[in-house]
């Protein structure tokens, strides 16, 4: 089946820099990719859908400069999380929408720290 | 605009008792509902889907779902549970378009003790 690979699994950074999390497709491709954010014992909530070859499309409240998405190619989607703050923490999952039939595939998720 | 209800956030259960956990939805057009599966740190893993047709669905591990129309619920039960079933479960419903949003429930904790 459709398989999202996401990386890294982990990461922690330093307040202050940058940090870049990605998506793939393996054996699809997705021309959509929808980018979650996870707090602790929460529900998903949906960040931004990225299209590619066109700008992302952000939820209200999300921003723009701080969480840039990139979806360069149809197997590629980016999110680099900007000047990281230690509230940026969270956990970061992507998602690719596969046929109709078959609902959605998602990455592993990122855990992301910042310290 | 779709809206999902998980109304318990927690359901403790013992091994091999039965379980049911509750999904409500409310759409103005016809979605189609989802079960997901999230083990710590990891993605979602999808349980089982409701597309259209027999309101019974049976997904993996043994659970099963039964769409509602009237009452608009998409309720998940497993007669016997595990231990490795605890996790947390997601409802999700999304409607007919090609990349439509899934919109997620609060999610519901699972857990199994012996």
């Amino acid at each position: 089946g459709a398989v999202v690979s996401q990386h890294p699994s982990r990461v922690i950074c330093k307040s202050g820099t940058s940090v870049k999390i990605e998506c793939r497709s393996l054996d699809f491709q997705a021309t959509t990719m929808f980018w979650y954010r996870q707090f602790p014992k929460q529900s998903l909530m949906l960040m931004a859908t990225s299209n590619e070859g066109s700008k992302a499309t952000y939820e209200q409240g999300v921003e723009k400069d701080k969480f840039l998405i990139n979806h360069a190619s149809l197997t590629l989607s980016t999110l680099t999380v900007t000047s990281a703050h230690p509230e940026d923490s969270s956990f970061y999952i992507c998602s690719a929408p596969g046929h109709i039939t078959e609902g959605y595939t998602f990455g592993s998720g990122t855990r992301l720290t910042v310290v | 605009a779709q809206s999902v209800t998980q109304l318990d956030s927690q359901v403790p259960v013992f091994e091999e008792a039965p379980v049911e956990l509750r999904c409500n939805y409310s759409s103005s057009v016809s979605v189609y509902l989802f079960w997901y599966v999230q083990y710590p740190n990891q993605g979602l893993q999808l349980l089982l889907k409701y597309l259209s047709g027999s309101t019974l669905v049976k997904g993996i591990n043994g659970f099963e779902a039964e769409f509602n129309k009237s009452q608009t619920s998409f309720h998940l039960r497993k007669p016997s549970v595990h231990i490795s079933d605890t996790a947390e479960y997601f409802c999700a419903v999304r409607t007919s378009g090609t990349a439509s949003k899934l919109t997620f429930g609060t999610g519901t904790r699972l857990q199994v003790t012996l």
